[in-house]
């Protein structure tokens, strides 16, 4: 089935750990993005990637880092994670940037403890 | 920065119409999005408007004005199912998105 997949699914972490979310598609869409979601808070962007090889921040990209080694693979890290990071996490992606649907996965819920 | 501003909640009857509205800033503007979000869930696409005029797709249907920074999402014959939230997202000049905060749509019998 064609689609994004996110792993893990939860997580809870210790403060100073380093993690990565991974997340993978199949669709060969060009762009992919990376957001975290806070209650009473619209999404906001970590960081994207227009096409593989390239990458750029969003709104809130400080303690985040992104790769994109290829189409498929977009893997989130969080290099000594902080409290504050709890959050969701939604990994998307689109057939372009601007104009196309995004495509969500099931999102990782992760706790900063 | 850009404001995407919709009511936080709301409460309709099964078998209802209900309108949710969000209004943007209209510099740089380049289409708006609609997604559901149930709860728990990831975000799903609803519709996309780019031009001024009603966008109907069977039970929703979705409204741009540009000149006036107004859009809303129209949702006929209510069925509880659509307890969700509704967010709405503004595409800006660097064609990346801004989203509101999102509707809470609460569906009673």
């Amino acid at each position: 089935i064609a689609g994004i997949t996110q792993a893990p699914t939860s997580q809870i972490l210790a403060a100073g750990r380093r993690m990565t979310l991974r997340c993978t598609q199949d669709m060969r869409h060009n762009a992919m993005y990376w957001y975290r979601q806070d209650l009473g808070l619209g999404l906001r962007l970590i960081h994207y990637s227009n096409t593989a090889g390239t990458t750029g921040k969003g709104e809130v990209p400080d303690g985040y880092s992104v790769s994109r080694a290829n189409t498929d693979d977009f893997p989130l890290t969080l290099a000594s994670a902080v409290p504050s990071q709890t959050s969701v996490y939604f990994c998307a992606s689109s057939a372009d940037s601007g104009h196309s649907p995004l495509h969500f996965g099931n999102g990782t819920r992760l706790t900063v403890t | 920065g850009q404001n995407i501003d919709q009511p936080t909640e709301m409460t309709a009857t099964e078998g209802a119409i209900v309108q949710i509205n969000c209004t943007y800033q209209t510099s740089g503007f380049n289409g708006l999005f609609w997604y559901q979000q149930h709860a728990g869930e990831a975000p799903t696409f609803l519709s996309y408007n780019v031009l001024d005029g009603l966008e109907e797709k069977g039970r929703f249907s979705s409204f741009l004005s540009r000149s006036k920074g107004y859009s809303y999402l129209l949702l006929k014959e209510l069925q509880m199912k659509d307890s969700a939230s509704y967010l709405c997202a503004e595409v800006d000049s660097n064609y990346q998105l801004i989203w509101g905060a999102g509707t809470k749509l609460i569906i009673k019998p």
